[in-house]
């Protein structure tokens, strides 16, 4: 079955601190692949995406994502973590052939400590 | 570009009535658009998938009767949950792909939903 699983629930990082958010997926084949942002009571944001190519994704905000297909993995980072980084984070994947459908993760809460 | 707007925001509305959600693409037409649901401090999961003109398909244990997709146009799709009850309290979001454009769908800003 198709899925996708962030194993980190609950994070929490010092600011100016690296962050990584982990991201597995189960799937057929290599599939599209998000970060989303969701900030409480809002919507979700693109962060980055991977359709092909370049393994390593920049994205908006300073985050950075690779894709590991070994490993089933598309983790997010970012090197220097800022208090207004402090949100949900969701990964999410689509089927090449049916794009715009979406699996997401169960999702990560950042906490980012002064 | 690229814009999905979703209205209302937020919505109170009684138990037992029915309400309207609008999901519209603003700067391009959207032959495809999805609703997700997202309950609080979960994830969102995929209720269904609308293509312009067709009926949608609906996921697994979502009633289809209960809510109600239209996608009558290339830039609007509407959800209608009827006779709401307080536990259809959750933030609807939608998005909307053009997929003669490309592969990516566009997410609205989402509507939250209490029933009282």
């Amino acid at each position: 079955a198709q899925s996708v699983t962030q194993p980190d629930i609950h994070i929490t990082v010092s600011e100016g601190a690296s962050l990584e958010l982990r991201c597995n997926y189960s799937y057929g084949a290599t599939p599209y692949l998000f970060w989303y942002v969701q900030s409480p009571g809002q919507g979700l944001q693109l962060l980055l995406k991977y359709f092909s190519g370049d393994t390593l994704v920049q994205g908006i905000k300073g985050f950075e994502a690779e894709f590991k297909r070994s490993q089933s993995s598309f983790n997010l980072r970012k090197p220097s973590v800022h208090w207004s980084d402090a949100a949900e984070y969701f990964c999410a994947v689509g089927a090449p052939s049916n794009t715009g459908k979406l699996i997401f993760g169960q999702g990560t809460t950042l906490q980012v400590k002064p | 570009g690229a814009v999905v707007s979703q209205h209302p925001s937020w919505v109170i509305c009684k138990s037992g009535t029915s309400v309207k959600i609008e999901c519209r693409s603003l700067d391009f037409q959207a032959t495809t658009m999805f609703w997700y649901r997202q309950f609080p401090k979960q994830s969102l999961m995929l209720m269904a998938t609308s293509n312009e003109g067709s009926k949608a398909t609906y996921e697994q244990g979502v009633e289809k009767d209960k809510f109600l997709i239209n996608h009558a146009s290339l830039t609007l799709s509407t959800l209608t949950v009827t006779s709401a009850h307080p536990e259809d309290s959750s933030f609807y979001i939608c998005s909307a792909r053009d997929s003669r454009q490309g592969p990516e769908a566009f997410f609205g800003q989402g509507t939250r939903l209490t029933v009282v």
